[in-house]
């Protein structure tokens, strides 16, 4: 398996434009998560899902930020609209179950927002 | 709710040193404990993990023990290489609160000098 894939790997941006991150989770996996990571708050859960269906969302930081998962292998993370203190790296993660199993990450996607 | 707190880095250590990096965690129910590491311009990965009490994890020469009475999951390794060089990051999974979310602590960078 190519495990989970992201993209774009680097996005750069003006205030106010739109954003979407995409990824495509390991196949099988029922559990997918979307993390931001930043020097100032380390690495935050912003939402996941199970079997495409959002449990948690709790960590969306404000409005502006939305996630859908319309079928099993593929999710989108958007900002509507960009602030430059959403500039950080986005994760993706999947794994079979939670509690006690193994997520597995993409490489990231790094947003700058001038 | 939840916590884990890692000792801050950055460490700086020449090769061939002996490595701990301290992680202590805040539970209430009987989570799994994991370490991650994340290499530069990388996703997260898997290190090690243990999902009982006194269970030890180990890989690629890392070892580290769930110690359920001082709350405690020290990874260490006995002799590190350049290649060790990453962050960790100690995380746990409570299923029986916070629907068993991977909760992580602030990262330990390690930096490894030949």
């Amino acid at each position: 398996d190519a495990g989970v894939i992201q993209s774009p790997r680097h996005e750069v941006t003006e205030m106010g434009q739109e954003v979407t991150l995409r990824c495509k989770p390991i196949s099988g996996h029922d559990y997918l998560f979307w993390y931001r990571q930043t020097m100032m708050r380390g690495l935050e859960l912003l939402i996941y899902f199970n079997n495409n269906v959002p449990i948690d969302d709790s960590g969306m930081p404000e409005d502006r930020f939305s996630a859908k998962m319309p079928n099993a292998s593929f999710s989108t993370l958007k900002i509507q609209p960009s602030e430059p203190r959403d500039s950080a790296v986005y994760f993706c993660a999947s794994s079979l179950r939670v509690g006690g199993e193994t997520q597995y990450f993409g490489p990231g996607t790094r947003l700058l927002v001038l | 709710g939840d916590s884990v707190t890692q000792m801050e880095g950055p460490v700086t250590l020449s090769e061939e040193a002996f490595l701990t990096i301290n992680c202590t965690y805040t539970a209430t129910g009987y989570p799994s404990l994991f370490w991650y590491v994340q290499y530069p311009g990388e996703g997260l990965q898997l290190l090690l993990k243990a999902t009982k009490a006194d269970d030890k994890g180990s890989n690629k020469g890392f070892e580290a023990t769930y110690r359920k009475e001082t709350t405690s999951f020290h990874l260490e390794k006995g002799s590190v290489q350049v290649s060790d060089s990453a962050v960790y990051f100690c995380a746990l999974s409570d299923q029986g609160n916070q629907g068993g979310k991977l909760i992580f602590g602030q990262g330990t960078e390690l930096s490894v000098k030949p």
